[in-house]
């Protein structure tokens, strides 16, 4: 079982909606990510939020928002996306990694999005 | 950016054969390099996180080695089973919070 809860699993959008991806973990980590995944293609970073400031933003579009109500919780919020959106969007959690910490990744299953 | 490179890109082993597959990187300007396991449907989960040029790590019938100065690292598996079936993913991390993933080695163990 993981212990990073996403949802939904499958969305389905048009490019006109509004819709937001949910990130949860209760371990206690302070760094939360979100990555883009497409097909036959790696893991694509695209933000970090560290003890629940943004502290990488990997040029992403604006119609990705992403907000860290608090250290629990990870949110990504969908405005106007295109089909090229359409993609696996994994979230995971870490321990902070500025100190001594392995640092690894613990993943959700991810949001399958389906931009029409 | 890192540059991470997996290969081979799909592996297909009959069950009990071991084998081995690829992670390599032009630099060793990074902090750690990791492997991940990556089921159908399920997350991925960590396997090994190394940091030391040498550094030998071993679970069970998987192991893995860095090699830092000729910019490589091997995952091992001996004796495959069905259940190791999966997409075994290689990162390199940074000194912050960024990861840098290869494609992924996806393995098939035929029973």
């Amino acid at each position: 079982d993981t212990e990073v809860t996403q949802t939904p699993k499958h969305l389905v959008m048009g490019m006109t909606n509004k819709k937001s991806l949910k990130c949860e973990q209760h371990m206690g980590h302070r760094a939360m990510y979100w990555y883009k995944q497409k097909a036959k293609k790696p893991p694509e970073l695209m933000f970090v939020y560290s003890y629940e400031k943004l502290s990488i933003n990997e040029s992403v579009p604006s119609r990705f928002s992403p907000e860290c109500p608090n250290s629990s919780l990870l949110n990504l919020h969908l405005h106007a996306l295109q089909p090229e959106d359409s993609a696996l969007y994994l979230c995971a959690s870490s321990q902070d990694v500025s100190g001594v910490n392995t640092g690894e990744l613990f993943f959700g299953e991810g949001s399958r999005l389906t931009v029409l | 950016i890192l540059n991470v490179e997996q290969s081979p890109q799909s592996l297909h082993v009959q069950e009990g054969d071991s084998t081995n597959f690829t992670c390599s990187f032009p630099s060793s300007n990074f902090y750690a390099l990791h492997w991940y396991r990556w089921e159908t449907a399920k997350s991925p989960e960590a396997l090994f996180v190394m940091t030391l040029n040498g550094d030998e790590k071993k679970k069970g019938r998987i192991s893995a080695t860095l090699n830092t100065k000729e910019g490589y690292s091997y995952l091992y598996i001996k004796g495959s089973q069905p259940e190791d079936s999966a997409t075994y993913l290689c990162a390199l991390r940074n000194t912050g919070n960024q990861f840098y993933f290869g494609t992924g080695t996806s393995l098939t163990v035929i029973p």
